[in-house]
């Protein structure tokens, strides 16, 4: 059971946009900023976007984050196969223990 | 550019220790923290805890606490992770990540990630 809430898996065709959001709390998301990670079959996660909606060198701008209260969100327009990865949201908890938390995962497959 | 290369994948009896490594290259190692994640098969990234190789510090999960060490050698710029009295469940791919911190947060930004150790826990 993940502290933070991501639907498991998302879809869609090439072109499509395709949005995945990510639940957490007071402690966590309402407190610290948010990362998105990549993770493509097989190989190491990638840092997709940091600091709710920034994208590191590389990473193409149809990639997009934002953050609402608890919540975040991750959308992918002009969906690609090359997306076909999963995707974890991630920031800190400030609750006793204190600690990076990640979410679930999504599976984005296209379509 | 920067990459954190791993040791290999390692296969242990229940009740054991492994210790992964991880080299650094491509930037001043003592300026970032290393983080410590991994994944156990069809499963999703759990965070370890993290260590700065600039003063040793070190930030361990309440989970993993007492069975887990994080060291760094500064002059081969390398961390490593050791892992005690494992059980089946510790079976996982083990990852390094070079860390940014964020505010308050000393590791809060993953930006580049070693290739990943498989660990197997098996009698």
């Amino acid at each position: 059971q993940s502290v933070l809430s991501q639907p498991p898996s998302a879809s869609g065709t090439p072109g499509q946009r395709v949005t995945i959001s990510c639940s957490g709390s007071t402690s966590n998301i309402g407190s610290n900023t948010v990362n998105w990670y990549q993770q493509l079959p097989a190989t190491a996660p990638k840092l997709l976007i940091y600091r709710n909606n920034q994208r590191p060198s590389g990473v193409p701008d149809r990639f997009s984050g934002s953050k609402s209260g608890t919540s975040a969100s991750l959308a992918i327009s002009g969906l690609q196969s090359e997306d076909e990865a999963d995707y974890y949201c991630a920031t800190w908890d400030d609750s006793l223990d204190g600690g990076e938390v990640f979410g679930g995962g999504t599976k984005v497959s296209v379509l | 550019q920067v990459h954190l290369v791993q040791s290999g994948g390692d296969v242990k009896k229940p009740g054991a220790s492994v210790k992964v490594s991880c080299k650094a290259s491509g930037y001043t190692f003592t300026t970032y923290v290393i983080t410590w994640v991994r994944q156990a098969p069809g499963q999703g990234l759990e965070w370890m805890g993290w260590i700065s190789p600039y003063n040793g510090n070190t930030k361990y999960t309440q989970k993993l606490q007492g069975r887990v060490t994080m060291t760094t050698d500064t002059s081969t710029s390398t961390a490593y992770m050791e892992l005690r009295s494992l059980r089946s469940d510790d079976a996982a791919v083990y990852f390094c990540a070079r860390s940014r911190g964020d505010g308050v947060v000393p590791a809060a930004i993953f930006d580049y990630w070693g290739q990943g150790t498989l660990v197997t826990v098996s009698s």
